[in-house]
């Protein structure tokens, strides 16, 4: 499994956007990359994912580096609601479930 | 509401004891998979159905098993329970198993406390 490394927290005002990092270097290129986010006492969501072009639907915006090492979440408004662990997993065909990281934790600040 | 349901949301036991946690997936989603989320372990993934069938196992105790039934539906047997049991247990449907082009659908979780 590709490893990925995500800043532990971040901050973010409210209506402000916000970018959340991530780096999987060893992504192998048939390897999806989505993201999941956790809100307290809840059950992890599904956010996007893409494999090579950047992604937009109605939750956020996956920006891909051309490379593929990278990729950025971006919350284009955050809301209260955001607040949340947030998880990019790389995700390979063919592979049995989703391996869930760390993530980051994001603060939204009203 | 996801479309997963999780029952029952909330359950205590003593030591010993055995319980069962169940998991009705998505309308149309045929794989099913159970994740163990602790304070210090983080979302652990311990096993995979996919249509009545196991696909994949992970960090799954030996006390434990699943099954998935012919209306999909699955269930995660927790026996002899131990206080390192307590969780919350997660279940995820997905179309399919082993592709990667779809995201999974998680259930609520089942709180799991062991006294």
């Amino acid at each position: 499994d590709a490893k990925t490394t995500q800043p532990n927290s971040m901050e973010s005002n409210e209506e402000e956007p916000v970018h959340l990092p991530c780096n999987h270097s060893t992504i192998s290129g048939t390897d999806y990359i989505h993201w999941y986010r956790q809100l307290p006492s809840q059950g992890p969501e599904y956010v996007i994912h893409g494999l090579t072009s950047n992604v937009n639907n109605r939750m956020a915006s996956l920006a891909i580096a051309e490379d593929r090492k990278s990729s950025t979440l971006i919350l284009h408004r955050a809301t209260l609601r955001d607040a949340a662990v947030y998880y990019c997993i790389p995700f390979q065909t063919g592979a049995n479930n989703l391996f869930f990281g760390t993530g980051t934790r994001l603060t939204v600040i009203p | 509401d996801s479309g997963v349901t999780q029952t029952p949301k909330h359950l205590i036991t003593a030591t010993g004891q055995r319980v069962t946690l169940r998991c009705s997936p998505r309308s149309g989603d045929l794989s099913v998979y159970w994740y163990q989320q602790s304070l210090d372990q983080g979302l652990q993934f311990l096993i995979q159905y996919y249509n009545g069938e196991e696909r994949a196992k992970g960090n799954i105790l030996e006390r434990f098993s699943a099954q998935q039934f012919p209306d999909l539906h699955s269930e995660l047997n927790l026996s002899s329970l131990e206080l390192g049991d307590s969780a919350l247990y997660f279940c995820a449907s997905s179309l399919t198993p082993r592709t990667a082009n779809y995201g999974y659908t998680f259930g609520s979780g089942t709180r799991l406390t062991v006294v």
